[in-house]
Formats: C-alpha cells, structure tokens, sequence
C-alpha cells in the first residue's frame, strides 16, 4: 500500500463550488505539506503543517483553507472554486530531509 | 532563500552518465542543495541532498563546489527509466522546499 494517499485522484467541478481533497499517511510524520503545479511549472506551497495543532500559510495559499483532522490526515480545500485554481494537486509529508509525495490530484474547475 | 539556476532540458544516452548541472551563486553557509525528480505526473521523489561535502547514494552522487556557487548532479548509469523533470532546490534547514521549474532530462536508447 501506499504511504501517501490522495483522494480524489481526479475531480472536475464547477465555478463557485466548494470542494475537499484529502490526504492519508501511513507514515507516522508529523509535516505534511499541500503543493499545486500548473503546466510546465514547478510545485508552489499551498499550506504546511507541522503537527495537528500547527497550520502555516504557503506562498500561494488566497482561495485555500485546510485542516488537519489528525496527525494521519490533512484535507485542502477551495471554497469556492475558480478556473485558474485548475492543476494538479499533491500532497507531502516529511521526515528529516525527505519529502514524501502523493500520487497527486487532478482538479479541472469548469 | 537562493535561486538556483538550471538549464530546461538536456539528453543523455542510455547506459551513460548524465551529468546535470545546478547554479546557485547567491547560496548562502547554512543552506543546503536538495535534488528530487518528478517522473511524468507523478510526485516528486527524493534524490539525494548535501551542505558541503560531496554526497553519493544508491541513486545518484552530488557534487558540489569549494565555493558552493554550484552544483551537479550524477547519474552514473543512465537508463530509459530516469527520464524525469530534476529539480534542484536550495533552501535553509527549515523544512519548506521551493521548487523553480527544473531540467528536463531525456534518456535515448
């Protein structure tokens, strides 16, 4: 099984809908992290977490909210959707100098 | 934290090492160089990461200048495999990685 897992694996929604994608670990790490890529792009850092009581802004966090429901889980979410808000999503913890990503979520807003 | 400076795309032939190369000229003492890659879609992996001293691993060697201005990456033994996005990162001691848009490396059989 895999260590990290992000559900759903693929999303297309509408303008002005709120949506949740959400991020498993079966790690035991305390850092988890939310990324977006665009096309061609590098990752940019959405929100960080550094335990369960810890939630950090990213550079790109306006139009996101998370939460971290337990050290295992951390949820992003857009509150209302927008067509630039489409990418692809990933997830990450993190372990001394390591990084662990999730396959990633594929999110088109209609 | 520094910027790091990489050429867009470069090609390797198979079964030869491929070396990939990373400027960071505005690198300051207690950063460190992380290399991670990103096959197709998928999330990025981890490669290897160093302060000063040359690194090797399972994966891959770094290494890295005297004056820390720059860096390469190697593949020693290129396959059809390591055909990925690298991305060579910089950053302090403070578990936030900032990824710019990396060397597209394309391995020809």
């Amino acid at each position: 099984d895999a260590d990290v897992t992000q559900t759903p694996r693929n999303r297309i929604t509408k303008t002005g809908k709120r949506i949740m994608l959400e991020c498993s670990q079966t790690k035991g790490h305390d850092r988890m992290y939310w990324y977006r890529q665009d096309p061609g792009l590098g990752l940019r850092l959405i929100y960080y977490s550094f335990d369960v009581k810890d939630i950090n802004k990213g550079e790109i966090s306006d139009g996101y909210s998370v939460s971290r429901q337990a050290q295992a889980k951390f949820s992003l979410s857009l509150e209302s959707a927008i067509p630039n808000q489409t990418a692809l999503y990933f997830c990450a913890t993190m372990a001394g100098e390591t990084q662990y990503f999730g396959p990633g979520t594929r999110l088109l807003v209609l | 934290d520094a910027k790091t400076t990489q050429p867009p795309s470069m090609d390797c032939a198979e079964g030869r090492a491929a070396n990939l190369p990373c400027n960071h000229s505005t690198i300051s003492g207690n950063e460190y160089v992380y290399w991670y890659r990103q096959i197709h879609s998928q999330g990025p992996q981890y490669i290897i990461h160093g302060l000063k001293n040359n690194e090797t691993n399972e994966m891959a060697s770094l290494i890295i200048t005297e004056d820390r201005k720059s860096s390469t990456l190697i593949l020693p033994h290129a396959t059809l495999r390591d055909t990925a996005v690298y991305y060579c990162i910089v950053r302090v001691y403070d578990y936030k990685l900032s990824f710019g848009a990396g060397t597209t490396v394309t391995v020809r059989a």
